[in-house]
């Protein structure tokens, strides 16, 4: 079945380094895929989305390039902020019209000044 | 303006209780979602309205009954939890028609079962 796969937390990184989280994916057909951040204490925010191959999703300085040869759809920055903490989801969508969402188990990312 | 309110935002209940969250949009969006999400873990989904129908039930246990009023609000009627229904709940929504729809997220009512 769908399913999605992320890289293993928790990541722990100073400020202003580079960041990477991987996302890997399994899915009939060429579903849209999105990462969700979630502070603490607080709900699910979308942060990016792409709908189809090579599609680069970007925002607040995070970007991610939906790889179908690779089934990837991996999140990075290029120099993180003590703000970015927060576990962040790849999901992906299947079903047509009131859509399923298929989570990553979340990767919780903590920087330190 | 792609904002998702939920009330109460915390909420404690003994197991006899009869409790219900509500949810509310205004983005003209027919579909909407009830999650469950456990401490670090990912959301699940329990219900899906599609134009104010029960689209989806994830095999939910019957303590858990979804209400879908109008367009804008969604319920969630509680009644006779256990601990273990102890959680963040999620209500989202999205556009319905063709695929490729964004799920916008509220903030969750944190529910504690004693």
């Amino acid at each position: 079945g769908d399913s999605v796969t992320q890289m293993e937390g928790p990541v722990t990184l100073s400020e202003e380094a580079f960041l990477t989280i991987n996302c890997t994916y399994t899915a009939t057909g060429y579903p849209s895929l999105f990462w969700y951040v979630q502070y603490p204490g607080e709900g699910l925010q979308l942060l990016l989305k792409a709908t189809k191959a090579d599609d680069k999703g970007s925002n607040k300085g995070f970007e991610a390039t939906y790889r179908k040869e690779t089934t990837s759809f991996h999140l990075e920055k290029g120099s993180v902020q003590v703000s970015d903490s927060a576990v962040y989801f790849c999901a992906l969508e299947i079903g047509q019209g009131a859509q399923k969402l298929v989570f990553g188990q979340g990767t919780r990312l903590t920087i330190n000044p | 303006d792609t904002e998702v309110t939920q009330t109460p935002k915390h909420l404690v209940m003994g197991m006899t209780n009869k409790k219900s969250l509500k949810c509310e949009q205004h983005m003209g969006h027919r579909a909407m979602y009830w999650y469950k999400q456990k401490a670090k873990k990912p959301p699940e989904l329990m219900f899906v309205y599609s134009y104010e129908k029960l689209s989806i039930n994830e095999s939910v246990p019957s303590r858990f009954s979804p209400e879908c009023p109008n367009s804008s609000l969604l319920n969630l009627h509680l009644h006779a939890l256990q601990p273990e229904d102890s959680a963040l709940y999620l209500c989202a929504s999205s556009q319905v028609s063709g695929a490729r729809q964004t799920q916008y997220f509220g903030p969750g009512t944190r529910l504690l079962v004693l």
